[in-house]
């Protein structure tokens, strides 16, 4: 298993700025994952991050929106630009574990952003 | 493309019931198979899994889910729920050998005292 952290835990922001969300893990890890979660919905998977390449968006998400930096096995973050409030969120990130059984992620606490 | 559906969006359940909520998903190989829980204000907790080996899998609190390969379904049960089973439930699905999650829905449960 892995410990995650995530920061802020929550925040408010105002319509046109960036937040950025960071994601610490107390173990290295290769795969990294960003998800989003609106008010009443599942998750959706944002993109995700490998340590050493470019991250990989989902249908629906751009770099441009959500930049995403893995600069190193146990850490990430995720910038979330120019927002508006459709933007407000819980955002979670989670890493991709492999067992001798098979794979899962283990989630952050997530970061719940509401964009006024 | 695959895809987990919860056929049960809403259930609302007195103390001391019993619960079956529904995942199916849509894969035709091997897959991993998950049931998380969000409880009121917290974040996503494992409730269990299942891998491989025995298709009946007991998680946390009470809970278990039958793996159903012939109808693509890993359902969710526990015998008796109680108040503090509130909660919103995901079932999630991943390819083996991937490590991409597909998450179903959820189900919002709502168990009255």
């Amino acid at each position: 298993s892995a410990v995650i952290s995530q920061k802020p835990s929550r925040d408010i922001c105002q319509r046109g700025t960036s937040l950025t969300i960071q994601c610490q893990v107390d173990s290295q890890v290769t795969m990294m994952f960003w998800y989003r979660q609106q008010p009443g919905q599942s998750l959706t998977l944002i993109a995700t991050a490998n340590q050493g390449s470019e991250a990989t968006y989902e249908s629906g998400f751009v770099i441009d929106k959500f930049p995403i930096s893995r600069p190193n096995l146990t850490f990430s973050t995720l910038t979330v630009s120019n927002m508006s409030p459709e933007d407000s969120s819980i955002y979670l990130c989670s890493v991709g574990t492999s067992g001798s059984s098979g794979n899962e992620q283990f989630f952050g606490p997530g970061t719940r952003l509401t964009v006024l | 493309a695959q895809s987990v559906s919860q056929h049960n969006h809403h259930v609302i359940l007195s103390e001391a019931a019993s619960l079956e909520l529904g995942c199916n998903y849509s894969y035709g190989g091997t897959v991993n198979l998950f049931w998380y829980v969000q409880y009121p204000g917290q974040h996503l907790q494992l409730l269990l899994k299942y891998f491989s080996g025995d298709p009946l899998v007991k998680g946390i609190k009470g809970f278990e889910a039958e793996f159903i390969k012939s109808k693509f379904s890993f359902n969710l049960r526990k015998p008796s729920v109680q108040w503090s089973d509130t909660a919103e439930y995901f079932c999630a699905v991943i390819s083996s050998g991937t490590y991409k999650y597909i998450f179903g829905t959820g189900t919002r449960l709502k168990v009255l005292a």
